[in-house]
């Protein structure tokens, strides 16, 4: 069965803490994302990587970085978190070339930023 | 650029009611287009796709879609609606020849007893 693993599903961090989320696939996917999810603004796309040490910049990548140094791993660092990045986080992984697949969801994991 | 438009925020509609969650999108390029849904607590799962072909498109659960490229449009519609369709639904596109999957706001609907 298809697995996309999120390390946390809740997590409670201090301001200018350094935050860790990671996220694990068993499908040889090339593609992993990383969503933020808020309520009235659907799913916005922090980070992409299409390759292992390969990212791309999604729609809000401000305050975050990413790191892929495994094919099955992606994860996303907060360097300094802030109350303003209390949210729910949702990784997802796709195949590469071959645009009618679908993406498989992390179950995701709720940051609260103290 | 690309963008997908999801109309309503919320939907009610009373069990056994059909119900149709809209969706428009925008693009310079030919897409692939999904649906989404996000049950309480949990990761989102695919509900149904359009590729090419019949512009009619059955999913999971009982939903099915419909293509309309000359309004940009893929309405996704119930006949009948149960209590467990609860949950908030999102429509997706992907641009032809790039991976990275856009997503609409989301449409939550309410199923009313």
């Amino acid at each position: 069965d298809v697995k996309v693993t999120q390390s946390s599903r809740y997590l409670v961090k201090r301001t200018g803490e350094k935050v860790f989320l990671e996220c694990v696939q068993d499908m040889d996917h090339e593609n992993m994302f990383w969503y933020r999810q808020d309520p009235g603004l659907g799913l916005r796309l922090i980070y992409f990587s299409y390759d292992v040490k390969m990212k791309e910049k999604g729609d809000i990548p401000e305050g975050y970085s990413v790191s892929r140094e495994k094919k099955e791993r992606f994860s996303l660092i907060l360097e300094s978190a802030s109350t303003n990045q209390t949210s729910m986080y949702l990784c997802a992984s796709s195949q590469s070339g071959i645009l009618d697949t679908e993406a498989f969801f992390g179950q995701g994991t709720r940051l609260t930023v103290v | 650029a690309q963008s997908v438009t999801q109309l309503d925020s919320q939907v009610p509609v009373f069990e056994e009611a059909p119900v149709e969650l809209r969706c428009n999108y925008s693009s310079s390029v030919s897409v692939y287009l999904f649906w989404y849904v996000q049950y309480p607590n949990q990761g989102l799962q695919l509900l149904l796709k359009y590729l090419s072909g019949s512009t009619l498109v059955k999913g999971i659960n009982g939903f099915e879609a419909e293509f309309n490229k000359s309004q940009t449009s893929f309405h996704l519609r119930k006949p009948s609606v149960h209590i467990s369709d609860t949950a908030e639904y999102f429509c997706a596109v992907t641009p032809n020849r790039d991976d990275k999957i856009i997503f609409g706001k989301g449409t939550r609907l309410h199923i009313l007893p």
